[in-house]
C-alpha cells in the first residue's frame, strides 16, 4: 500500500539554524512526491515538488529512490517558515489521487 | 480567481443533522477533491471527480455523498451527522492530475 510517514509532529528550531524535515513514503510504480504547507490562518498550498528540482523559499527537497526518502532542507531557518507542513504522494498504483503524511509542525525561535 | 472557494467556515450540527458543505472552483479543473483533517492526522481523501458527472469514493468515503453536475461545483453532503465526522473538511482542485489547489476548510463539530 502507498503510505507516506512523517516522523516528527514537531520539530523546533532556532533563527539561523538548518532545518530538515523528514518523510519516508512507500509506493508501488513512479510516485510524484511533493511538499505542501500551510501558514498560520492561510489554506494548503504547494511548496515544491520533485520533478522541477527547483528551491522555493530556501526549502529544497531531493528524491532518494534507494531510502525511499524525500526530506526538506533549508541551511538557515527563518521566523517566517513556522508552519504546518506535508509531505505528499501521488502516482504509481493510486494514479493522480495523492496520499498526505500526517505533517510536522516547524517552529522557529527568534 | 478566486480559486477554490468553501462555504461555511464553521458549522455545529446535532446527531443526526444533515447539511451540504459547498465547494466551487473557478479555474477551469477538471479534478475536484474532499479530504478530511482529523488532529494529529493527515488529510484523507473522502470523494474525488475526475469530470463533471463523474465521482468516485476515496479512502474514507462512508456517511458522506457528492455529486459534480459542473465543471465548477463539487458539494459534499452528509445525510446523518455522527460524532465521528466532527473534522475538518477541505475541498481541492487541479487541472492535471498533480498540484492541487486547497480551499480554505470547513470546521465542523458533531453533537
Amino acid at each position: 500500500a502507498q503510505r507516506v510517514t512523517q516522523p516528527e509532529k514537531l520539530l523546533s528550531v532556532f533563527k539561523g539554524a538548518p532545518v530538515e524535515l523528514k518523510c519516508n513514503y512507500s509506493y508501488s510504480g513512479s510516485p510524484e512526491l511533493f511538499w505542501y504547507v500551510q501558514y498560520s490562518r492561510q489554506r494548503l498550498q504547494l511548496l515544491l515538488r520533485h520533478i522541477s528540482r527547483e528551491s522555493i523559499k530556501g526549502f529544497t527537497a531531493d528524491l532518494n529512490k534507494g531510502e525511499t526518502s524525500f526530506h526538506l532542507k533549508k541551511p538557515f531557518a527563518q521566523e517566517e517558515d513556522s508552519a504546518m507542513y506535508y509531505c505528499a504522494l501521488s502516482g504509481g498504483t493510486g494514479g493522480f489521487k495523492t496520499i498526505f503524511g500526517a505533517g510536522t509542525r516547524l517552529f522557529v525561535k527568534a | 480567481n478566486a480559486g477554490v472557494t468553501q462555504t461555511p467556515k464553521f458549522r455545529i450540527l446535532k446527531i443526526g443533522q444533515s447539511m451540504t458543505l459547498q465547494c466551487t472552483q473557478d479555474m477551469n479543473h477538471n479534478y475536484m477533491y474532499w479530504y478530511r483533517q482529523d488532529p494529529g492526522m493527515g488529510l484523507k481523501l473522502i470523494y474525488y471527480s475526475v469530470g463533471a458527472g463523474i465521482t468516485d469514493k476515496g479512502e474514507v468515503p462512508n456517511g458522506y455523498n457528492v455529486s459534480r453536475s459542473t465543471t465548477e461545483d463539487f458539494p459534499l453532503r452528509l445525510e446523518l451527522a455522527a460524532p465521528s465526522q466532527t473534522s475538518v473538511y477541505f475541498c481541492a482542485s487541479s487541472y492535471h492530475s498533480y498540484e492541487q489547489y486547497f480551499g480554505p476548510g470547513t470546521r465542523l463539530t458533531v453533537t
